[in-house]
């Protein structure tokens, strides 16, 4: 089956750069979306359809794509922005949906 | 804007059935895509399953398929999920979303003896 593949782990100083990638496939094809995580609370996404960032979401937040790969980027990345950060698409067919594993970022 | 709620969550022995519902409202639900996603205790999220808009379309994860059944009734704006058979493994908050952008907040099922 389908799979998106995140790095387990990331971190960043406070006001520096995060970058994290998730790897696909059926990603030069099919839209990344990105979803942030904070403890005990339901996801957020934070992108959508690659670049778009849904209102209320902070302009640090975007996202790109390059071949295979979908980025989300955190500039100037924040304390709050501590969190787990999931990937999501479809497979090459658009009716199955998959999420990568998962990258904790953190934050200090 | 867009409210989701879950329910009917709960504890269940392996083997039985459990339904889920989402009740929809600030959108019109008969226009979205709607999905489930769940996630178990301690590990990430999974795509369970996905509606068309008038319900003629439905996918499924290979983990729930055959046991697990989407439905959708656009007159009540309500998604629900039908489980049966449940598993141990299949323990988790489970998700409604709209479009995948929009989520509820989740209800906690949990399969055990």
């Amino acid at each position: 089956s389908y799979e998106l593949t995140q790095p387990p782990s990331a971190s960043v100083s406070p006001g520096q750069t995060a970058r994290i990638t998730c790897s696909g496939d059926a990603l030069p094809k099919k839209y990344a979306y990105w979803y942030q995580q904070k403890s005990g609370q339901a996801p957020i996404v934070v992108i959508y359809e690659d670049s778009k960032r849904p209102p209320g979401i902070p302009e640090r937040f975007s996202g790109s794509g390059s071949g295979t790969t979908a980025t989300l980027t955190i500039s100037g990345a924040q304390v709050e922005d501590e969190a787990d950060y999931y990937c999501y698409s479809t497979d090459i067919s658009g009716n199955h949906g998959v999420f990568g594993g998962g990258t904790k970022l953190t934050v200090l | 804007q867009v409210h989701l709620v879950e329910s009917g969550g709960g504890v269940v022995q392996p083997g039985k059935s459990l339904r889920l519902s989402c009740a929809a409202s600030g959108f019109i639900f008969s226009r979205s895509d709607m999905h489930w996603v769940r996630q178990a205790p301690g590990k990430g999220l999974e795509w369970v399953a996905v509606i068309s808009t008038d319900g003629s379309n439905k996918y499924y994860a290979d983990s729930v398929k055959g046991r697990f059944t989407i439905s959708r009734d656009n007159s009540k704006n309500t998604l629900s999920l039908q489980m049966s058979s449940l598993r141990p493994e299949d323990t988790a908050v489970y998700y409604c979303a709209k479009d995948v952008a929009d989520w509820g907040q989740g209800t906690r099922v949990t399969v055990s003896s």
